[in-house]
């Protein structure tokens, strides 16, 4: 059973234009989501993150915003640079804080010049 | 560099070894998971420890799996008798003492393991 979706595996973008990754989770607990990026061989880097209080968190040009009624977030990139391809990672943990993330597959985002 | 240390990078075993891979936290970070990455999947948790205590290891394999962060010294996943499925990238990550929902949690660069 898996908690936190995102079904594009992978996604291709122009340079310059707007990357719009996708998450989708099932457990109502999730009030807390991340962004991780991940280069091959290396490990995930923290990008962003959102708590449920909010709809909506900006840092540079990543912006994140969470539905939590359509229990939906997604990662908007804008603009696209070639450094951003990598997979992305969406996360969620429960209220509390005292349990690991749970991760979806990642999406493998591909920005083409 | 004061980020999440792993180690060894790269390790290789011929199957029935034993693996062990080392994680030393981020400097005032005493909270640390283990995640695993199989080939074309997600990160997996495994465990949440604590220094000298185990928060929760409901991903952990029941069998041949283990780990450990003892009071000085890094946190060590240990895999017994390692089979060609154990093969994949270990990845650890380290929090803050108060892990309040809005603690984000940082990566290593990972350990993989191939067994071959």
């Amino acid at each position: 059973d898996q908690q936190v979706k995102q079904n594009s595996p992978s996604l291709s973008v122009q340079e310059g234009r707007i990357s719009i990754l996708n998450c989708d989770y099932t457990n109502s607990m999730f009030d807390y989501f991340l962004w991780y990026k991940k280069y091959p061989a290396e490990g995930p880097t923290f990008l962003i993150s959102i708590s449920s209080i909010k709809d909506k968190n900006e840092d540079g040009r990543f912006t994140v915003f969470l539905n939590k009624s359509a229990k939906h977030l997604s990662l908007h990139i804008v603009p696209s640079q070639p450094g951003d391809s990598a997979v992305y990672f969406c996360a969620a943990s429960p209220g509390g804080g005292a349990d690991g993330l749970t991760f979806g597959k990642g999406t493998h985002l591909i920005i083409q010049p | 560099n004061a980020g999440v240390m792993q180690n060894p990078r790269h390790l290789v075993r011929r199957r029935g070894q034993e693996a062990r891979l080392r994680c030393s936290p981020m400097k005032g970070h005493s909270h640390v998971y283990w995640y695993r990455q199989l080939p074309e999947e997600g990160l997996k948790f495994m465990v949440y420890l604590q220094k000298e205590n185990i928060i929760d290891e409901s991903g952990m394999p029941k069998e041949r799996f283990s780990a450990e962060f003892p009071k000085e010294g890094p946190s060590i996943l240990r895999i017994q008798q390692v089979v060609r499925g154990d093969s994949a990238a270990y990845f650890c990550a380290s929090s803050p003492p108060a892990r309040l929902s809005g603690n984000t949690i940082y990566f290593g660069e990972g350990s993989w393991l191939t067994v071959v």
